[in-house]
């Protein structure tokens, strides 16, 4: 069946770079889309970006300049990195499948806090 | 960005009642390929969200027939029949036409 599991650090430090793996299985990643979706108390839940099946990307402006989504498809994997951290960037990453508009299934997220 | 507005915030509802959610997107949702790409998330308490409908009103694998979707343009409603305990939860609309995808602030529903 699909699955899909974030694995991060729980705590970061303002400025400092944030670095999230997912790993699926039950599909391939050279399949589907894959998106990075974001739960702050501030702004609700937002759309950070997708890695497509092809491999090319597409971010939200809003993260545009700090954000990158990668992947590696020999390991099931994809990678979100995200530098500059703030205190407002503490929330819940979830990792989701897309397919068309559509997204599917989900991660059970990982809760990332931005302190010092 | 396409902004979705959701209402109410809360609702509060008895066993086998109905409830609606509304949701409204600032944009038209219809794609250039005719597709209307809304789809509605129920976020269970501690969990992440599952997609309950998509396209409007296709529901995905596995979920029960008492939810049910509706809608048009900009312009949308989820309806839950027949409430049940395990349906509390945290309601989202999210639209997948127009980039970035964007979701509504959600629809908390308390079961009385």
């Amino acid at each position: 069946q699909v699955q899909l599991k974030e694995t991060g650090p729980g705590l970061v430090q303002p400025t400092q770079t944030l670095s999230i793996t997912c790993t699926v299985s039950g599909f391939s990643l050279t399949s589907y889309y894959m998106q990075w979706v974001r739960q702050t108390p501030g702004k609700g839940l937002e759309w950070m970006g997708f890695i497509r099946s092809g491999g090319s990307t597409e971010y939200n402006s809003e993260f545009k300049s700090r954000l990158s989504i990668s992947r590696d498809t020999s390991k099931n994997q994809v990678f979100l990195k995200m530098n500059s951290l703030k205190t407002e960037d503490t929330g819940v990453y979830y990792c989701a499948r897309e397919t068309r508009g559509i997204t599917d299934y989900w991660g059970q997220g990982v809760m990332v806090t931005v302190s010092s | 960005d396409v902004v979705m507005t959701q209402t109410p915030v809360s609702l509060s509802v008895s066993l086998g009642g109905q409830v609606s959610i509304s949701c409204r997107s600032s944009q038209s949702l219809v794609h250039n390929n005719g597709n209307t790409y809304l789809s509605w998330y129920l976020q269970k308490p501690g969990q992440s969200p599952q997609l309950l409908i998509y396209k409007v009103s296709n529901r995905f694998s596995g979920i029960s027939d008492r939810f049910s979707g509706s809608g048009s343009g900009t312009d949308f409603t989820l309806k839950i029949s027949r409430v049940e305990p395990d349906d509390l939860g945290v309601y989202y609309c999210g639209q997948g036409t127009q980039y970035p995808f964007t979701f509504g602030s959600g629809t908390k529903l308390e079961i009385k």
